[in-house]
């Protein structure tokens, strides 16, 4: 059970817009910043959107990311089939004194 | 270019000492916090820790203290992650990701390619 709560799946078709919501507490989202991570299939990890919704350097500005209070959501759209991959939002919490991790959102481009 | 490089997978027997690197290049090594992150078979992303490799100030998570061991070598600009005794269940990919800004503000970027630990009898 993770601290984070991520729906386990979404999709779309391509072109689409997808939301993927994550949702914490007052100890981890409502007072620190969320980080956004996307996996592809069998590689690492990568960072896609940072503080809230600060997009790094090469990521597609088809992907934001906002917070409000307690919960957080990434919006991707035009939606493509090499969007196809987890993604996972993190965040710290003062409570566990560590970062936490959503349990993940697989995306299927239908 | 940052990068950070995770030493090869292993197979061990249940029991067993395990240490597994990350080498990082490209940025000072001693001035941002490394972390170490679990993904278990078929599962999600789970924080081990992290060291700053300044001071070798080590937080780790209540669901891994005392079952690891996170260290690093200013030297050669090497984080490890050990265990003395090794359980079926740690088998699982490690990843180790650089710390960007503070603790509570930060995020993980880059990471390693990941070292598989398969334990197995």
């Amino acid at each position: 059970q993770s601290v984070l709560t991520q729906p386990p799946s979404a999709s779309g078709t391509p072109g689409q817009r997808v939301t993927i919501s994550c949702s914490g507490s007052s100890s981890n989202i409502g007072s620190n910043t969320v980080n956004w991570y996307l996996q592809l299939p069998g590689t690492a990890p990568k960072l896609l959107i940072e503080t809230n919704n600060q997009r790094p350097s090469g990521v597609p500005d088809r992907f934001s990311g906002s917070k409000s209070g307690t919960s957080a959501s990434l919006a991707i759209s035009g939606l493509q089939s090499e969007d196809e991959a987890d993604y996972y939002c993190a965040a710290w919490d003062d409570s566990l004194n560590g970062v936490v991790f959503g349990g993940g959102t697989k995306l299927t481009v239908l | 270019e940052v990068r950070l490089v995770q030493s090869g997978a292993e197979v061990k027997k249940p029991g067993e000492s395990l240490k597994i690197s990350c080498k990082v290049s490209g940025y000072s090594f001693s001035e941002y916090w490394i972390g170490w992150v679990r993904q278990m078979p078929g599962k999600g992303l789970e924080w081990m820790g992290v060291i700053y490799p300044g001071d070798s100030d080590t937080r780790y998570s209540p669901s891994f203290q005392g079952q690891v061991t996170i260290s690093a070598d200013k030297s050669i600009s090497t984080a490890y992650l050990q265990w003395s005794s090794l359980k079926a269940s740690d088998t699982a990919m490690y990843y180790c990701a650089r710390h960007l800004s503070q603790l509570r503000w930060g995020w993980f970027d880059p990471w390693g390619q990941g070292t598989l630990v398969t334990v197995s009898s």
